[in-house]
């Protein structure tokens, strides 16, 4: 099993809601990765997770929330939002911090795509 | 501060064709990623560089760590290949856990 499953694929919500998106994978990796997309533009890093522990965190605002309960899962909880945070937010994993001996490969979810209305 | 400059930002071919995606980068890395994302769609994870050459199937990437240059060449281009290919470069040490993203290259291939 090479890959990271996001859900859901398409949310719609208003700027008082409250959400979350999901991202699993089952490959034992032991760092995941949130990063949001904008239309035409390339991938933004928001957070980085090692080990279960919030390694990196890009100065993002407080009204997006990660958790990752365990080392398959990674939650990226929404609330209060803007319309501008509409936009494409991809996870990824690998298998351990990039740039540690044997690390390679990163691994993209699908992405899910967020409209705030 | 290192910074990743793709060219051409934008490539229409006919199919069968062969395909040169450049990306060039400032300072020193400890590898290179190259990623393509179809419209809408996730992103795969295509090749990991630290030197050399490496080959899957139709695509190729080349690196040359003095000139600080990376290319992508597809052989054969096919309509499926229509996507944005993007290079991402990991920094050494304390960088490495962030990916320098290049704009990304639109490829159409028409049949």
């Amino acid at each position: 099993d090479t890959e990271v499953t996001q859900t859901p694929k398409h949310l719609v919500m208003g700027m008082t809601n409250k959400k979350s998106l999901k991202c699993e994978q089952h490959m034992g990796h032991r760092a995941m990765y949130w990063y949001k997309q904008k239309a035409k533009k390339p991938p933004e890093l928001m957070f980085v997770y090692s080990y279960e522990k919030l390694s990196i965190n890009e100065s993002v605002p407080s009204r997006f929330s990660p958790e990752c309960p365990n080392s398959s899962l990674l939650n990226l909880h929404l609330h209060a939002l803007q319309p501008e945070d509409s936009a494409l937010y991809l996870c990824a994993s690998s298998q351990d911090l990039l740039g540690r001996r044997g690390t390679g490969e990163l691994f993209f979810g699908e992405g899910s795509r967020l409209t705030v209305l | 501060k290192n910074e990743v400059e793709q060219s051409p930002q934008n490539l229409t071919a006919q199919e069968g064709e062969f395909i040169t995606i450049n990306c060039s980068y400032s300072v020193g890395i400890s590898a290179l990623h190259w990623l393509q994302q179809h419209p809408g769609g996730g992103i795969v994870s295509l090749f990991m560089l630290s030197s050399g050459k490496k080959k899957h199937g139709r695509l190729i990437a080349t690196i040359n760590i003095q000139e600080k240059h990376s290319s992508l060449h597809i052989t054969a281009s096919h309509p499926r290949d229509s996507a944005v290919y993007i290079c991402a470069s990991r920094g050494v040490i304390q960088g490495a856990q962030k990916l320098v993203f290049g704009q990304g290259t639109r490829l159409t291939i028409n049949p």
